[in-house]
């Protein structure tokens, strides 16, 4: 059984559509996480939400949504999709706030054309 | 703003060639530095947590070691499959997120 389960885990899609991105986790954790991992691999918090609430949003575009429907899933939603979206997207989860033990997603690989 | 600085970006090895990675940071109010790996194409796997200056852990070929300014992650006659980026990241003392490095990315042949 997967720990942290993203779908889908490639995504092509054409500059201007909106597409979601899936995130499940089975470990009982309070907290969970979107990550963007860039073309040099560097690793950039997006999103925090702990008990489906939103704790952290760092400085994203508003073309980006996240949506917590309970605590075991965390969605993102973006909008009108630009070139430099392009990425690896990780969802990751952590047993609470202050834990810094985290399962991470295999991440799903967004490249927009 | 926390920060973090690993070096070097890219380590070759020949199998059982010892070395060092390095983590400095700067980051207010450490609350806890941590070591991961990431294999091509998969999410970065948890390795070890340091809190304090002087603390160590171990695990296999890898040591884990924490000074006031910076990490270091020792690998000891390293093999093949040891081959992987290694990320260091920090949490400060607040509810934050993991701010992590850009990595080390590392290359063992045989």
């Amino acid at each position: 059984d997967t720990a942290v389960s993203q779908t889908p885990k490639y995504l092509v899609t054409q500059m201007g559509n909106d597409k979601s991105i899936k995130c499940e986790q089975n470990l009982g954790h309070d907290t969970m996480y979107w990550y963007k991992q860039d073309s040099k691999k560097f690793l950039k918090i997006m999103f925090s939400y702990n008990n489906k609430e939103l704790i952290i949003n760092e400085t994203v575009p508003n073309r980006f949504s996240p949506k917590s429907p309970d605590k075991a899933h965390l969605n993102l939603h973006i909008n009108s999709l630009e070139l430099g979206d392009s990425a690896v997207y990780f969802c990751a989860s952590s047993q609470d706030l202050g834990n810094g033990d985290y399962t991470f997603g295999s991440g799903t690989r967004l490249t927009v054309v | 703003e926390d920060q973090v600085t690993q070096s070097p970006e890219a380590l070759r090895l020949q199998e059982g060639e010892s070395s060092s990675l390095n983590c400095s940071y700067t980051v207010s109010g450490l609350r806890g530095l941590f070591w991961y790996r990431q294999d091509p194409g998969k999410g970065p796997e948890f390795l070890f947590t340091l809190y304090s200056a002087g603390e160590e852990k171990e695990k296999e070929r890898l040591k884990a070691t924490l000074t006031k300014k910076e990490s270091f992650l020792h690998i000891t006659a390293p093999k093949p499959e040891d081959s992987a980026t290694y990320l260091c990241a920090v949490k400060n003392s607040g509810y934050s997120t993991l701010t992590f490095g850009k990595g080390t990315m590392l290359l063992v042949s045989p």
